[in-house]
């Protein structure tokens, strides 16, 4: 199995704030990459496909980038809503494998 | 826009068997991967497996074995069978349309307690 390691755990930030979450892959996974925002009681919403690409609807504060093993979800400005649990997904084999998490906390 | 909605029981005895559905609205399930993903309260995601439109399917190996995913295109729906559960298996369950490409539908979830 590809392992996904994710860091950090937790994050604690303040509005306008610029952030970025790492996800490291055990074993290159090409772009095959998403980036996932989790709030309390909701489904994850996909941020970024294919390591790079905007999802449709996306504010475009949030990027990504990275292939092979190293991948970056970076916020350039954070927003109240902002703050939630990031998960990255890697769908390259299988089975597909998440990320641990990153839990974004108001400062 | 494609919606998925899962359904099924709430609660299931220990050693039982856990069975959802997802039924997929506004769009065909032709061409695409069918998934369902789970996650323990207060834990992170964890992918059970997905099935193939036309039937093929992939599970997770911590789950093989217990695991069966069906399909059934004439109703729009998917379903989720585990077997032998245990209170481990207590989880929000999601179904979902995710892959690589720019589409990515997941259901509200459903809660399933395992619990006599």
């Amino acid at each position: 199995d590809i392992q996904m390691t994710q860091s950090p755990s937790s994050l604690s930030a303040s509005v306008g704030d610029r952030v970025t979450i790492t996800c490291r892959a055990s074993q290159g996974i090409s772009n095959d990459l998403g980036w996932y925002q989790q709030k309390p009681g909701k489904a994850p919403k996909r941020l970024i496909y294919a390591a790079s690409n905007l999802q449709s609807g996306v504010p475009s504060r949030f990027s990504g980038s990275g292939s092979g093993t190293e991948f970056t979800l970076t916020i350039s400005s954070l927003q109240p809503e902002d703050f939630a649990t990031y998960y990255c997904l890697q769908h390259n084999s299988n089975p597909r494998t998440f990320g641990q998490g990153t839990k974004l906390e108001i400062q | 826009q494609v919606q998925l909605q899962e359904s099924g029981p709430g609660l299931v005895k220990p050693s039982e068997t856990l069975s959802l559905t997802c039924t997929v609205s506004g769009g065909s399930m032709s061409g695409s991967y069918w998934s369902w993903i789970r996650q323990p309260p207060g834990k992170g995601l964890e992918w059970i497996g997905y099935i193939h439109y036309i039937g093929s399917t992939n599970y997770s190996p911590s789950l093989e074995g217990r695991v069966t995913i069906s399909i059934d295109t004439s109703k729009n729906q998917f379903s989720l069978r585990l077997n032998s559960v245990t209170a481990a298996d207590t989880a929000m369950y999601f179904c979902a349309l995710s892959g690589g490409g720019p589409s990515d539908y997941w259901g509200q979830g459903i809660l399933v307690t395992v619990s006599s």
